[in-house]
């Protein structure tokens, strides 16, 4: 069965600082895709960047990029430049082709101003 | 265009009673998932539909949770009776049809909170 690994509870980081959320997995799929979402208090979970695994190139959406190890299986989130409205929980999420994701128990992220 | 929505919000109910979720998926979205968290736990798979069709049901936990998706649309999930290990927030999210080999992007609703006294 495949599982995702969230190390970290809780983090925090200050107003323009740069912080990366760690997530691993584990799975015998070669063909697979990673997500990572995110929930702002009382808000909706949003999507906020996805990988397919057959890419080499780690994903980018404006300040959010991934470091994608696949032999690791690894497959953190940096967050550069955070800003107050990055605040949320944060949720790694596999999906191996079977239409359902497998989530982390996810990152409570704190920005500072 | 709308998003995924869900309703109700927020919903406290007495253990043996019933509770009715429901689902509206974006529309045009062929596929319509449940998951749940239970405190401090991870985002559980409850199942999947495709259209009215029930792809995946082995997330769900037991036959007290009962869940429909009359004409593909909107989707309604049943727990009946309600016992105290159901409270959680219910998540409902939506996808497109999915291409050949690709897997589509999964779009959450705001989730029901439910607490069962």
């Amino acid at each position: 069965a495949q599982t995702v690994t969230q190390s970290q509870p809780e983090m925090s980081v200050q107003e323009a600082e740069t912080v990366t959320l760690s997530c691993t997995y584990d799975t015998s799929e070669n063909n697979y895709y990673l997500f990572w979402y995110k929930q702002p208090p009382s808000r909706q979970m949003i999507l906020v960047i996805r990988q397919e695994a057959y890419k080499q190139q780690n994903a980018t959406e404006n300040r959010f990029s991934v470091n994608f190890q696949k032999a690791a299986k690894s497959f953190s989130l940096k967050i550069s430049d955070s800003q107050l409205g990055d605040t949320a929980m944060y949720f790694c999420a596999f999906n191996g082709g079977s239409e359902k994701l497998v989530f982390g128990k996810g990152t409570k992220l704190t920005v500072n101003p | 265009e709308a998003g995924v929505t869900q309703f109700p919000s927020h919903s406290v109910i007495e253990k043996g009673q019933t509770v009715t979720l429901r689902c509206d998926p974006i529309s045009g979205h062929d596929n319509l998932y449940w998951y749940r968290r239970v405190m401090g736990k991870e985002i559980k798979f409850l199942l999947h539909f495709v259209k009215e069709s029930k792809q995946d049901e082995s997330g769900m936990p037991n036959n007290r949770f009962l869940a429909e998706r009359t004409g593909g649309t909107y989707s309604t999930l049943k727990v009946q009776p309600a016992e105290l290990e159901d409270s959680g927030v219910y998540f409902c999210a939506s996808s497109q049809d999915s291409r050949r080999g690709v897997t589509e992007t999964q779009y959450f609703g705001p989730g029901t909170r439910l607490l069962v006294l």
